[in-house]
């Protein structure tokens, strides 16, 4: 009975560097989203697979911010040249179907900090 | 476009009375609305969700919301707070042809004294 894994938990890194956080959703779970929550605000919205196609990436604030779903299951979340202003708590979450019915079960985050 | 504001950032309360979380939506169709909650180092949890169906929903944990579309309204209620409900809840929307996008809203930390 696992939920949607995220790792690392926790990332310290440095301005400009590059960052991969994964996602595991829930087995069988069709549609994957990735949001972002900044510190004392509601999580934003980033991007939204269904199977292996981003179906919505509407919400990726610039091409430093990039991901992936190669087979159908887990995700990542690429982001290059890190700045400070990244640094947040990157949730994901996953649904057994995409669309206005499937109820989101989300992860605990991968907090991020950039130096 | 669709949005949720959430009328207070923090609410206290005791424990043992009742608690009011006030949500107001903007969205131009109808939406579906949810309620999640996010205890300290965990994901978020839907508490309560409605979809057009009856307007009073009743969620876990004793919680119930009441869509109200006159008011554009969407308020989380509980008659009788318990410790366990101290965390930060959130309002969300989502529109009717947005498939999974949610729109967030800022937040509420529900403080809980004994």
């Amino acid at each position: 009975g696992a939920g949607v894994s995220q790792t690392p938990s926790n990332k310290v890194t440095e301005k400009g560097k590059y960052v991969e956080l994964r996602c595991d959703p829930i087995s069988g779970h069709t549609a994957l989203y990735w949001y972002r929550q900044s510190l004392g605000q509601g999580p934003e919205f980033l991007i939204y697979f269904q199977g292996t196609g981003a179906a919505d990436d509407s919400g990726l604030p610039n091409d430093r911010f990039f991901a992936v779903r190669p087979e159908g299951s887990v995700s990542t979340l690429k982001i290059q040249r890190t700045e400070r202003g990244d640094s947040a708590v990157y949730l994901c979450a996953s649904s057994r179907e995409g669309g206005d019915t499937g109820e989101l079960f989300f992860g605990e985050g991968s907090r991020l900090t950039v130096l | 476009a669709q949005s949720v504001t959430q009328l207070d950032s923090h609410v206290s309360v005791s424990e043992g009375t009742p608690v009011l979380l006030r949500c107001n939506y903007s969205s131009s169709y109808s939406p579906s609305l949810f309620w999640y909650v996010q205890h300290p180092n965990k994901g978020l949890q839907l508490l309560l969700k409605y979809t057009s169906a009856a307007t009073l929903v009743k969620g876990i944990n004793g919680f119930e919301a009441e869509f109200k579309k006159s008011e554009t309204s969407f308020h989380l209620t509980k008659p009788s707070a318990h410790m366990s409900d101290a965390a930060e809840y959130f309002c969300v929307v989502r529109h009717y042809n947005q498939g999974g996008k949610l729109i967030f809203g800022q937040g509420t930390e529900l403080s809980v004294k004994p």
